[in-house]
Formats: C-alpha cells, structure tokens, sequence
C-alpha cells in the first residue's frame, strides 16, 4: 500500500465551487505539505504543518485554505475555484529530522472550467 | 531573493553518461535534493547532499561544491527509463525546500 495517498485522482469542477482535497498518510511523520505544479514551473507551496496545532502560509497561499486533522490527514481546500487554479496538487511529508526528505503522494489533476 | 537554477531540457543516448547542473541562491543552506519525476507522476528522491564531494548511488551521483553554490546530478549507463524530469531543490535557513523548475532529460535510442 502506498505511504502517501490524495483523493480525488483527478477532478473537474467549475469555476466558483468549493473543491477539497484530502491527503493521507502512513509513514508516522509530523511534517505535511501542499504543493502545486504549473507547466515550466516548479514546484510551489501553499501550505505546510509541522504538526496538529502548527499550520503555516507558504508561498502561493491565496484562494487556499487547510485543514490538519489528525497527525497522518491534512486537507486543501479552495473555497472559490477559479480556472488558473488548474493545476497538479501534491501532498508530501516528512520526518522532520536531518536531512528532511519530503515524500510526495501520487497527486491530484484539478482542472477548473 | 532565492533562486535555484537548471537547464530546461538535455538529450542523451541510451548507454552513455549525461550530467545535470543546478546552481542555488538561498538564505542560508541546508543541504540539496534531487528528485525524478516521470511525466504526470510524483517526484521520488534521488539524493541528498548537504557536505562537499561525491556521493554515488548505483547509476546516479550527485555532487556540491557550497562555495560555488552548485550541484550536479550524473547519470551513468542511461537506459530508456531515465527519461523524465530531474529537479534540484535547495532547503533554506528556515529548512524550506526551494525548487528549481526541472530539467527535462530525453533520452534516444
């Protein structure tokens, strides 16, 4: 079984309908991430939690909101799609220690009409 | 500001060697990553340096030179299965990754 899920796999939606992606996983880490992928770009980020009570702004953090509610299940929400949030969703986590490496869950292709 | 710089796209031949730079800008650094990422598909982590020098896994190296702020991913014995996107990502003071945009690498026959 995988270590990090996301559902839906796939999604289309129309433009101002509240849309939210789930994240699950079972490696034990405290470390949960959302990022998306543009065509050219890289990957970026939206939110990220350290831990249950810990949420955070990454870097593109409008139009999103999340949800920490358990230790292994962190959601992303857009509460208004709009079509330049048409986009590959991943979710990744991480231990936390040394070398922090992020594992990153099979994503999720939003596309808003 | 931060940046992390890699080539577009690079084409190699199956069985031969090919080398992909990355240069990095960070607010303090904490090592870097490479990741493979087949088309429509997750990045998976290839390596992790965050000390000077080569580190060799199998078929794939990466190296760091911090004073430079450079990197490099060296793939050996390229089979068509290498193709996909390699992306370097530095993590910061704040132990933030900054992701470059990928290097596409083609690999022909």
């Amino acid at each position: 079984d995988a270590d990090v899920t996301q559902t839906p796999r796939n999604r289309i939606t129309k433009t101002g309908k509240r849309i939210m992606l789930e994240c699950s996983q079972t490696k034990g880490h405290d470390r949960m991430y959302w990022y998306r992928q543009d065509p050219g770009l890289g990957l970026r980020l939206i939110y990220y939690s350290f831990d249950v009570k810990d949420i955070n702004k990454g870097e593109i953090s409008d139009g999103y909101s999340v949800s920490r509610q358990a230790q292994a299940k962190f959601s992303l929400s857009l509460e208004s799609a709009i079509p330049n949030q048409t986009a590959l969703y991943f979710c990744a986590t991480s231990g936390g220690r040394e070398t922090d490496t992020q594992y990153f869950g099979p994503g999720t292709r939003l596309t808003v009409l | 500001g931060q940046n992390i710089d890699q080539p577009t796209e690079m084409t190699a031949t199956e069985g031969a060697i090919v080398q992909i730079n990355c240069t990095y800008q960070t607010s303090g650094f904490n090592g870097l990553f490479w990741y493979q990422q087949h088309a429509g598909e997750a990045p998976t982590f290839l390596s992790y340096n965050v000390l000077d020098g080569l580190e060799e896994k199998g078929r794939f190296s990466s190296f760091l030179s911090r004073s430079k702020g450079y990197s490099y991913l060296l793939l050996k014995e390229l089979q068509m299965k290498d193709s996909a996107s390699y992306l370097c990502a530095a993590l910061d003071s704040n132990y933030q990754l900054i992701w470059g945009a990928g290097t596409k690498l083609i690999i022909k026959p």
